[in-house]
């Protein structure tokens, strides 16, 4: 069965401070898409960020950056400068492509200490 | 702006009840996605539509149904609503490998009592 894990069911860090959230994934496929999605107390999941495993630099998207580590099946977060809107359950997600269909990790709630 | 809509924020149901929740797209997907949503368990596949009248059974599809008459819309049936279905439900689009990042709805938490 595809996987995906996120060992950290909660993370706190300091307003401004950098916070690193884990994800390891499991599959023997070799094209795929990684997600990070944010979910804030509204509940509207929103897109952070998207990583094609074809490709070997990282995403970045202004303070979001992954780690993507393929051999590895790792695909860490990390929000620099934090924000208390950065407030959230962030699930680590992955799609094959040739099924399309989005596996979920159980998710990590992030707080922002002021 | 993209939208994926759904039809209650809240619902309240007794038990044996048939319960319809419904999901409308405005983006042309193809993709249309049921999500279960549990602490501890993230989300979790209930059903998955990838054309019209289209579908395939997803992680844990047992007690629900799906239907999908229009491109629009695509709807979630508890054929008889039990305890254990009280969760929060979420919705999803996608337009295929083009661009496979799901956009999804508010989320309909759900309670059957």
């Amino acid at each position: 069965a595809q996987t995906v894990t996120q060992s950290q069911p909660e993370m706190s860090v300091q307003e401004a401070e950098t916070v690193t959230l884990s994800c390891t994934y499991d599959t023997s496929e070799s094209d795929y898409y990684l997600f990070w999605y944010k979910q804030p107390p509204s509940r509207q999941m929103i897109l952070v960020i998207r990583q094609e495993a074809y490709k070997q630099q990282n995403a970045t998207e202004n303070r979001f950056s992954v780690n993507f580590q393929k051999a590895a099946k790792s695909f860490s977060l990390k929000i620099s400068d934090s924000q208390l809107g950065d407030a959230a359950m962030y699930f680590c997600a992955y799609i094959l492509w040739r099924n399309e269909k989005l596996t979920f990790g159980t998710g990590t709630r992030l707080t922002i200490i002021p | 702006d993209v939208k994926v809509t759904q039809s209650s924020r809240y619902l309240v149901k007794r038990t044996g009840e048939k319960v319809f929740l419904e999901c409308v797209q405005d983006m042309d997907h193809e993709n249309m996605f049921w999500y279960r949503q549990d602490p501890g368990l993230g989300l979790r596949l209930i059903y998955f539509s990838y054309d019209v009248k289209m579908k395939e059974k997803g992680d844990i599809p047992e007690g629900y149904s799906v239907s999908r008459e229009k491109k629009e819309r695509f709807s979630l049936i508890l054929e008889s609503a039990s305890t254990n279905q009280t969760s929060m439900y979420l919705c999803a689009s996608s337009l295929q490998m083009i661009q496979p990042e799901a956009f999804f709805g508010q989320g309909t938490r759900l309670t059957v009592v």
